[in-house]
């Protein structure tokens, strides 16, 4: 079974520009993740998507971080316009998406972007 | 609101030693326990996790971990290192009752095992 996939592995730009990243979740899962890992700390989430619908944004900053999971497979996270402090890891995480309340789901992490903001 | 606490950010230790990774936690809500192992330049990956039961759960390569609700921990341990379990581990907790799926991580600890 292929694991989360995340494009590009890393990424470098000059500071206002625009950046995008891409997730593939696992076939079948239908909860995805974005978490911004900051250097020597662990993962925030950002935004989760339950299928197409985004059920949990309150940590994106709307003003400049956009994401969208059409059809609710593969889904794109992007900011714009890139700020020296968005210099982090960007993770992409899947899992199956249990019923009934509770985080007993399994999160499976792709391997991250790395983005560089000059 | 939830908070993980990792008290090491680094762990020094000869191969073939043993290690504790420590981990507390504060949540007003129960919660589900997890750890993830980070290698570098890799994704996190499961290395065990405590929904109900037996506090104390095996997980993979070899290591365990307990669940103290009284002392709010889930400290991590391995009774022999390798080489290879150098990398970053991540305690992390999720809500139990709210729905909120999302992992609170604490900010890790670096196991370095030496020769």
């Amino acid at each position: 079974e292929a694991g989360v996939v995340q494009s590009p592995r890393y990424k470098i730009i000059e500071k206002k520009q625009p950046v995008a990243f891409w997730c593939n979740p696992i076939s079948g899962h239908n909860t995805l993740y974005w978490y911004l890992q900051n250097l020597g700390q662990g993962p925030e989430l950002l935004i989760r998507y339950e299928n197409e619908e985004a059920v949990d944004d309150s940590q994106l900053p709307k003003d400049r971080f956009s994401a969208e999971r059409l059809k609710g497979v593969d889904s794109t996270l992007k900011i714009q316009p890139a700020e020296l402090g968005d210099s982090a890891v960007y993770l992409c995480a899947s899992s199956r998406g249990v019923t009934g309340p509770g985080g007993a789901d399994t999160q499976y992490f792709g391997p991250g972007t790395r983005l560089t903001v000059l | 609101a939830q908070s993980v606490t990792q008290l090491d950010s680094q762990v020094p230790v000869f191969e073939e030693a043993p290690v504790e990774l420590r981990c507390n936690y504060s949540s007003s809500v129960s919660v589900y326990l997890f750890w993830y192992v980070q290698y570098p330049n890799q994704g996190l990956q499961l290395l065990l996790k405590y929904l109900s039961g037996s506090t104390l759960v095996k997980g993979i390569n070899g290591f365990e971990a307990e669940f103290n609700k009284s002392q709010t921990s889930f400290h991590l341990r391995k009774p022999s290192v390798h080489i290879s379990d150098t990398a970053e581990y991540f305690c992390a907790v999720s809500d139990r009752d709210t729905g909120r799926r999302a992992l609170t991580f604490g900010s890790g600890t670096r196991l370095q095992v030496q020769p």
